[in-house]
């Protein structure tokens, strides 16, 4: 079984800060990774992904995540925050079939 | 569209009632799924379709949630005699044309935010 957790349920950043958020997973083998973002009242837009190529993936919005097997943690940054980041920030995981397991998501502001 | 369509956005039900809750998918996608994502939480699974066959309900929280995609593109999720706990936001996701290499991506829909009354 694969599971995610999200540390930390909310995020304050000043704009022009790092974002950084964190995901820790659990998987019984090699997993596909993703961040999703979700806005108000919207659905979720993924933001990248890890499939077992390069550990450093960059997404859009200039997100990027790294995996790190040693770590089981899969952790999204972005180095300088933006007023449109604010929303809703998801981890998700899939042990190589087609079942996403998410995490609970960390909600994201940012200060003027 | 080129993105994954959901209709009604938003529907309430007093409780007992049946309600249908519609998904169209990206064009040629394989797969389609539904998570329920309750208020404060993250998305959880429910079902899953290859073409219009339903591979996996392992997820539908009881007998009076159903779901079928007939022609192996729109599907509909489909609760009866709804409870208060059904209330949450209803996701339909699709992934994977034809033919192209799996990736697990899954393109996910606006939503269908269900209130139980």
């Amino acid at each position: 079984a694969q599971s995610v957790t999200q540390l930390g349920s909310h995020v304050s950043v000043s704009e022009g800060a790092l974002v950084l958020l964190r995901c820790n997973y659990s998987s019984s083998v090699p997993p596909y990774l993703f961040w999703y973002v979700q806005y108000p009242n919207q659905g979720l837009q993924l933001l990248l992904k890890y499939t077992s190529a390069a550990t450093l993936v960059k997404g859009i919005n200039g997100f990027e995540a790294e995996f790190k097997k040693s770590e089981t943690s899969f952790h999204l940054t972005k180095p300088s925050a933006h007023m449109s980041d604010a929303a809703e920030y998801f981890c998700a995981v899939t042990p190589n079939d087609y079942k996403l397991s998410f995490g609970a998501g960390t909600t994201v502001t940012v200060r003027a | 569209g080129a993105g994954v369509s959901q209709s009604p956005r938003y529907k309430v039900a007093k409780r007992g009632q049946d309600v249908a809750l519609r998904c169209d998918p990206i064009s040629g996608h394989v797969s389609l799924f539904w998570y329920q994502q309750a208020l404060g939480q993250g998305p959880e699974f429910l079902t899953y379709f290859q073409n219009e066959a339903q591979l996996d309900k392992s997820g539908l929280p009881s007998d009076r949630f159903f779901a079928e995609r007939p022609e192996g593109s729109v599907s509909t999720l489909k609760i009866q005699r709804t409870q208060q706990e059904d209330s949450a936001v209803y996701l339909c996701a699709s992934s994977g044309l034809a033919g192209a290499s799996v990736t697990y991506e899954q393109y996910f829909g606006p939503g269908t935010r269900l209130t139980v009354t």
